[in-house]
């Protein structure tokens, strides 16, 4: 099982709607997680950390579920710029970050 | 926020030459600094975790022979691909951390990424 897994989409929406997606971690001692975004060849870039109690920045929303097991990130009022890939990080092994392999949001107009 | 500066962005090289990316932290101090690879559509797969002053931790199935990782000061790491082949074409990328990434929740800062392609 690999240790981070996520959708890769893509996620095909309009301007304006909400988009949101998740993503499984094995390592149940895992202490830190990250959204990441990707552009096209471009190198990831850190959207927002994820905290125990859930967190928001602006249209973006993140939450932790330990239990579950699962960390998701929600966009509302998706922009043409909010089109990339996101990508989940996990401290999944004492100081090593684990990556999923993608989810690809692409809004249209 | 930090800067993470990595060079050079694209490199074409012949079948066995070697090839020298560097990663530079501009603005603080890298203790830690990660190297990762990446195949189009597919996540970033860590190579390597380097140390200042000390060996690189190598993750299993990279050969240390191969891709050589030099993290000599608090700002500066290479990774050196020895011998190239055409499957060694890949989007290298490096990170830099001046904690311990993730432990503490402290970023990891990403450099631009050195796209490589061996002919």
């Amino acid at each position: 099982r690999k240790e981070v897994e996520q959708d890769p989409g893509p996620f095909n929406v309009p301007e304006g709607a909400t988009v949101a997606f998740n993503c499984t971690y094995s390592n149940s001692a895992s202490q830190s997680f990250f959204w990441y975004r990707q552009d096209c060849r471009k190198e990831p870039k850190l959207l927002m950390s994820v905290y125990s109690s859930g967190n928001e920045d602006g249209r973006f929303t993140a939450q932790l579920n330990r239990a579950s097991q699962y960390i998701s990130l929600l966009i509302r009022d998706s922009k043409l710029s909010d089109s990339a890939t996101y990508l989940c990080v996990v401290n999944a092994n004492d100081y090593k970050l684990s990556f999923g392999a993608g989810t690809t949001v692409t809004v249209r107009a | 926020g930090a800067v993470v500066s990595q060079h050079p962005s694209r490199v074409i090289c012949k079948s066995g030459t070697s090839v020298k990316i560097e990663c530079r932290s501009l603005d603080f101090q890298a203790t830690t600094m990660f190297w990762y690879r990446q195949f189009p559509k597919k996540s970033l797969m860590l190579m390597a975790t380097s140390n200042e002053g000390s060996k690189a931790t190598y993750e299993q199935g990279v050969e240390k022979d191969k891709f050589l990782i030099n993290h000599a000061s608090l700002t500066l790491s290479t990774l050196t691909v020895t011998s190239a082949h055409p499957e060694d074409s890949s989007f290298y990328i490096c990170s830099a951390s001046g904690g311990v990434a993730g432990r503490d929740g402290t970023e990891a800062f990403f450099g631009q990424g050195t796209r490589l392609t061996v002919v």
